[in-house]
């Protein structure tokens, strides 16, 4: 069954450090998303991304964050100076034409020091 | 914009009673629902989804799921709970047309199934 992979599961930096989080979408997907959990809270959106361009964002998704579809595969969320509080699981996710579902990756656990 | 509302923050419940877990929404046009199970450090999977026709929709490990367009339900139920239930349940919406693509997710429910 396709899934959708994430890298690294769990990644440790300093603050002010910066962070590039990878997913394989599902193959033939078409819309791309990355949500975060900070530990034991709600699901939040970041941002999602569709025919090469960012098609929605939340207030979270400041301009620490960027994400970029580098060659056709990959989808990888940057953080461009991390702080404490972006200690989270972050989690990449994409969905079909039609979303009729979204497919989750088995997220990345951020740890900011 | 979509919402999604769990009213119950934790759950907890015997094992092999029966369980029902709410969900309400709000949107100003049609939407799909979802229920996302999350398992304790581990991903989110899907349970069941609403898409169109009977309002009664069911998961393969004995979940089900009533949309309630009326009252802007989604609550799940299960019959019979078993420990490996224990788990976090998300309930989520998301537009049926192009305008707003994202999954909009509630705060989540934790059901703990107790022996």
């Amino acid at each position: 069954e396709p899934e959708v992979t994430q890298t690294p599961s769990h990644q440790v930096t300093q603050m002010g450090q910066e962070v590039i989080l990878r997913c394989v979408p599902i193959s033939n997907h078409l819309y791309f998303y990355w949500y975060r959990q900070i530990l034991g809270q709600k699901v939040e959106f970041l941002v999602s991304f569709y025919n090469n361009e960012i098609s929605e964002k939340s207030e979270i998704f400041d301009d620490q964050f960027s994400v970029e579809r580098p060659d056709g595969s990959n989808f990888t969320l940057k953080i461009r100076s991390t702080k404490l509080e972006d200690s989270a699981m972050y989690f990449c996710a994409s969905s079909g034409q039609e979303r009729t579902e979204a497919f989750f990756g088995q997220g990345t656990r951020l740890t900011v020091v | 914009a979509q919402s999604v509302t769990q009213l119950d923050s934790q759950v907890p419940v015997f094992e092999e009673a029966p369980v029902e877990l709410r969900c309400n929404y709000s949107s100003s046009v049609s939407v799909y629902l979802f229920w996302y199970v999350q398992y304790p450090n581990q991903g989110l999977q899907l349970l069941l989804k609403y898409l169109s026709g009977s309002t009664l929709v069911e998961s393969i490990n004995g979940f089900e799921a009533e949309f309630n367009k009326s009252q802007t339900s989604f609550h799940l139920r299960k019959p019979s709970v078993h420990i490996s239930d224990t788990a976090e349940y998300f309930c989520a919406v998301t537009r049926r047309d192009n305008y707003g693509q994202n999954f909009v997710f509630g705060p989540g429910t934790r059901l703990s199934v107790l022996p």
